[in-house]
């Protein structure tokens, strides 16, 4: 069975601060892996994907990811963080050869003035 | 425009009311889900259907059913709701075979279970 692990619940971090929202996952099979994010009130939108390829992976807004299959891992990281990244972020996988998309707990972060 | 429509965004029902959420795509998606969303437990997957009258059982499908009788429609029945299924509901629709798409979110719609 598959599962994705999201470490922190909450994150603070002060505007202009980078900030990196973790994420581990578990599987017997090769996945595809997303990120997520959920702005106040609203539906979740994709922030960036890994497929195959460079294990480096740019998204929207300024984020970008990084693969690490020998720790299972896709850290997704800001340089700089604004006020409107506000919002709670989730990491996703999908198993190879089934549709149905797992999701981590969620990571909300706080951007601190 | 990519669209995933939720019928409600707030809804306030009585106990052992019979609940209706539906949810509408314009993308020919095969795949529609149906999430529950609570706070500290992220997004858990009630229902799947991979086809029109085709579901699958997600991680908590207890107290709900589903029905797909359109390709663009999915919706999910409460038969009898309970205070305990005050939550936020979030449908999402995917393409089929072809695992690096992403899923497009319902904006979703907040059940309160009186």
């Amino acid at each position: 069975a598959q599962s994705v692990t999201q470490l922190d619940s909450q994150v603070p971090v002060f505007e202009e601060a980078p900030v990196e929202l973790r994420c581990n996952y578990s599987s017997s099979v090769s996945v595809y892996l997303f990120w997520y994010v959920q702005y106040p009130n609203q539906g979740l939108q994709l922030l960036l994907k890994y497929l195959s390829g460079s294990t480096l992976v740019k998204g929207i807004n300024g984020f970008e990811a990084e693969f690490n299959k020998s720790q299972t891992s896709f850290h997704l990281r800001k340089p700089s963080v604004h006020i409107s990244d506000t919002a709670e972020y989730f990491c996703a996988v999908t198993p190879n050869r089934d549709d149905k998309i797992i999701f981590g707990k969620g990571t909300r972060l706080h951007i601190l003035p | 425009d990519v669209k995933v429509t939720q019928s409600s965004r707030y809804l306030v029902k009585r106990t052992g009311e019979k609940v209706f959420l539906e949810c509408v795509q314009d993308m020919d998606h095969e795949n529609m889900f149906w999430y529950r969303q609570d706070p500290g437990l992220g997004l858990r997957l009630i229902y799947f259907s991979y086809d029109v009258k085709m579901k699958e059982k997600g991680d908590i499908p207890e107290g709900y059913s589903v029905s797909r009788e359109k390709k663009e429609r999915f919706s999910l029945i409460l038969e009898s709701a309970s205070t305990n299924q005050t939550s936020m509901y979030l449908c999402a629709s995917s393409q089929s075979g072809i695992l690096d798409t992403e899923a497009f979110f319902g904006q979703g719609t907040r059940l309160t279970v009186v």
